[in-house]
Parts: structure tokens; sequence; C-alpha cells
């Protein structure tokens, strides 16, 4: 079946511009996971949702950051007022939830390579 | 919060040869163990993980042990090959729905013919 897709593959915008990132998990995951990764780094958590809610949002950098998911399914990251330092590949994850044993496997979208100039 | 170390931050070695990454994990309660390979320009692909349960499991020319005890967890690659070579990263978390990666910061890994 079809994995998880993000849109825009590539997004530059300039320094103090808004941009809104896009998350389409798998079919029936209920788990939608936000991560960033800078150059050459490891991956860095953002934000959790469990269907339309986000009940882990420690991740977000700062106030500029938000996130929200309609409909149990595609989910949007905004980014208001962009830096430089906020230039990253923003990957989106989804897992299935409910009970001890199922809902630990993540599986990524290709991200979102943005770049700040 | 959980804080995960990986080593080595590169790897090179000759085709057919094995190859061990090794990671170690702050938090007690962690208790899933995921591996992801990452080739240039490519999302994450999830390889194998282990959880807290069981102390090694294969796949393959692909395996991964855990000591709970001592905290650490490792990959294990033998009969290397080119298409091995990418960056391999190694995460934890509580496991379940809902439960947050951790990741290590990633062991680019070169297989030479």
């Amino acid at each position: 079946g079809a994995g998880v897709s993000q849109s825009p593959s590539n997004k530059v915008t300039e320094k103090g511009k808004d941009v809104e990132l896009r998350c389409d998990p798998i079919s029936g995951h209920t788990a939608l996971y936000w991560y960033r990764q800078s150059l050459g780094q490891g991956l860095e958590f953002l934000i959790y949702f469990q269907g339309n809610s986000a009940p882990d949002k420690s991740g977000l950098p700062s106030d500029r950051f938000s996130a929200e998911r309609t409909g149990g399914s595609v989910s949007t990251l905004t980014i208001q007022r962009t830096q430089q330092e906020d230039s990253a590949v923003y990957l989106c994850a989804s897992s299935q939830s409910g009970g001890s044993h199922t809902g630990y496997e993540q599986y990524f979208g290709p991200g979102t390579r943005l770049t700040v100039t | 919060g959980e804080n995960v170390e990986q080593h080595p931050s590169t790897l090179s070695v000759q085709e057919g040869d094995s190859a061990v990454i090794k990671c170690t994990y702050s938090d007690s309660a962690s208790n899933y163990f995921p591996w992801y390979k990452q080739e240039l320009g490519k999302r994450p692909q999830l390889i194998i993980d282990i959880r807290s349960n069981v102390g090694e499991k294969k796949d393959q020319r692909i395996a991964v042990t855990l000591n709970k005890t001592a905290k650490h967890f490792s990959l294990h690659i033998t009969e290397t090959q080119p298409e091995d070579s990418a960056v391999y990263f190694c995460a934890a978390s509580r496991g379940g729905g809902g439960n947050k990666l951790t990741f290590g910061t990633g062991t680019q890994l070169k297989v030479e013919l």
C-alpha cells in the first residue's frame, strides 16, 4: 500500500516568511510524528499526534512552530517568520497505535527540505 | 529525557567483512530500540528493531543485540555488500503508540570493494 507522503519535497523561502509543510500518513495509522533533521545530524523530535490531538509538543523549538491534524489523517506543520536556522529536512512518520504490543514501528515519509535564505 | 549516543560516527569496511555499530541510552524505561538505514537524499528505512524482552534478534545478514543492564545495544551486519553503504541511526523509546523516538547521531558506513 501507499507509504507516508509529504509535500512539497523542497521549499525555498525568504527569511521572515511563513511556510506550511504537509504530511499524509499511512492509511489507518492513528499516530503521527514530526521530526527535523539538520544537515549531517540525527533526527530531532518535534511533535506527536494521536488522532487529532497533540499530547506531546515538547520538541517544538519555539512558538513560531505549530502543527495541526485534521480528520485523524493529514497533518500540517507551520513555521511562522522563518529564520535561517530553520533550514533542515522536516520528516513525518506514522505508526499504528493501540495497546502495548502494537504501534512501535514508525514509518517515515521522504521529507521536505526547507531552505531559508 | 532520553539521551542516545552512537559510535562510531564513520565506519569503513571491506566488502564481505562484518560491521558493528554501538549505541548507549540513558532512560531505563526505554524498551524499544529500532535501527534505521538512510541512503543519501532518501527517507530513513526501518531495518530491524528489538524490544526489551529479548536479547538478540536476527534477520538474514543483520542482527541486533541488547544489554538492558548496561543500557547498550548494537547493530551487526555480516558479509557486507556495497549496497549496505548508508547512514545508520539507532533510536530508543518507551515503545507503543505515542512514544517518540530519540535518535543517535548516525554512523556513516562505507563498504569498499
